[in-house]
């Protein structure tokens, strides 16, 4: 079983739309949560990071845990055209918190 | 602005040879790292290194090696390049901090072995 699951879509829809991205993970010790946005032909970049059980709040973008199922989530309000990418989630496998295992990533697209 | 870039960001080359990819890093970083993304299995760690002189093997190290003789580089070479090994590859690094701090990725470098 892998570390972390992740749909990979794609998954398409209207400009404005709330989009619901998900992952599973299998290692209930694990205590930090990330999601990473890859834009085509370029490099992962940290989009939000979450400690623990709860919400964390960013501008449009939500990140929310849920250590009693295993499952991490991150929410996207009033998608733009501009967040079509795609969103990886990845939790840190060591105490130092520096070596990171993926999902496969879900590739988003927001129609205009 | 500090950064980390990768070179060849393209290349083409045949079974059996020895193919080195660049990767530097102008944050003074300690935390290095590679790794490889390929549909279907998302972002899998080949090597990574703490330090000046420390290398430690990934998920997927077998027919890679890497190098760290100083802070800002580590070079990520495919000894004999197998069809298997073409792939985006990218190489990352961060600070020596706790649990949470940023993770940095480059361009990323798009390998076809043929």
């Amino acid at each position: 079983q892998k570390e972390v699951e992740q749909d990979p879509g794609p998954l398409s829809v209207p400009e404005g739309a709330i989009v619901s991205l998900n992952c599973t993970y299998s290692n209930s010790a694990f205590q930090y949560f990330m999601w990473y946005r890859q834009y085509s032909r370029k490099g992962p970049e940290l989009l939000m990071y979450t400690y623990s059980s709860g919400n964390k709040e960013d501008g449009r973008f939500t990140a929310q845990v849920d250590k009693s199922s295993k499952y991490i989530s991150l929410f996207i309000r009033d998608s733009q055209p501009s967040d079509s990418a795609t969103y990886l989630c990845a939790i840190p496998i060591n105490n130092a918190g520096n070596m990171l295992t993926f999902g496969g990533g879900t590739r988003l697209m927001v129609k205009p | 602005d500090a950064e980390i870039t990768q070179s060849p960001r393209h290349k083409i080359t045949e079974t059996g040879r020895q193919v080195t990819l660049a990767c530097h890093q102008t944050w003074n970083h300690n935390n290095m790292f590679w790794y490889r993304q390929d549909l279907g299995h998302g972002l899998r760690l080949i090597h990574y290194s703490y330090g000046v002189q420390d290398t430690n093997k990934g998920e997927v190290s077998d027919g890679y090696s890497v190098s760290r003789s100083n802070t800002e580089d580590l070079p990520l070479t495919l000894e004999s390049a197998a069809s298997s090994q073409t792939s985006v590859y990218f190489c990352a690094s961060s600070e020596s901090l706790g649990s949470g701090n940023t993770i940095y990725f480059g361009e990323g470098s798009w390998l076809t072995v043929v």
